[in-house]
């Protein structure tokens, strides 16, 4: 499965763009990129998930060039309450292969007013 | 509300007892995971069961049991034989990803061991 790289944190301020990039250098046809939210002491929470190109929700977008080597996910205009450690996983999750996916140990965005 | 309840929050054991964390869900989903997780480090997978009856062993199995006698529920043992069970348990539930669905893992609250 593909590994994943990215910065171990990250500080910002409230109002600013925020923008948390994903190496995967060895990403498979078949693999999706997925990103999770997590607050101390609470379970993870799904973000986003894309294969190639752009995608936008309600809470963030998430940028993917053709090589698909990388992948960006783009907070907008973060607050106090977007402090959190953020996963990103890449890795096929269809059927029996989701209990593959890998979280690592994430970054850690810490946002200051 | 669907999610998956995880209890207690907290729990202290004395060394060499057993303890049983639960977890129970009502998204009707057939997949539900047990993950570990240590101070600064991210998610290790312990167990996972793609369907009732049926459980497999993940990354870090050694010290652990679990049973999947239902589809809501996927009840975690923590034994004696685990050397160093003091951490953050999580347990998640997910569909196979089809069309519109992500086939996201949805997690509990966690449970906190902490081993006297």
């Amino acid at each position: 499965l593909a590994k994943t790289t990215q910065p171990i944190s990250m500080d910002s301020y409230e109002g600013q763009e925020v923008n948390i990039t994903c190496s995967h250098n060895n990403i498979a046809t078949n693999d999706y990129i997925t990103w999770y939210q997590q607050f101390p002491s609470q379970g993870p929470r799904f973000i986003i998930q894309g294969y190639k190109t752009k995608v936008t929700n309600e809470v963030a977008s998430l940028f993917i060039p053709a090589d698909r080597k990388s992948s960006t996910l783009s907070l907008p205009r973060v607050s106090l309450s977007d402090t959190a450690v953020y996963y990103c996983l890449v890795g096929p999750n269809y059927g029996g292969a989701t209990n593959k996916l890998i979280f690592g140990t994430g970054t850690l965005l810490a946002v200051q007013p | 509300d669907g999610g998956i309840t995880q209890s207690p929050k907290y729990l202290f054991r004395k060394e060499g007892q057993n303890v049983t964390l639960s977890c129970e869900q009502n998204l009707n989903h057939d997949a539900m995971y047990w993950y570990r997780q240590d101070p600064g480090q991210g998610l290790r997978l312990i167990y996972y069961s793609q369907i009732v009856n049926d459980f497999q062993k993940g990354d870090i199995a050694e010290g652990y049991s679990v049973s999947r006698e239902k589809k809501e529920s996927f009840p975690l043992t923590v034994t004696s034989a685990q050397k160093n069970p003091t951490a953050f348990y999580l347990c998640a539930s997910s569909t196979p990803r089809t069309g519109d669905n992500t086939g996201e893992l949805f997690f509990g609250e966690g449970s906190r061991l902490t081993v006297l």
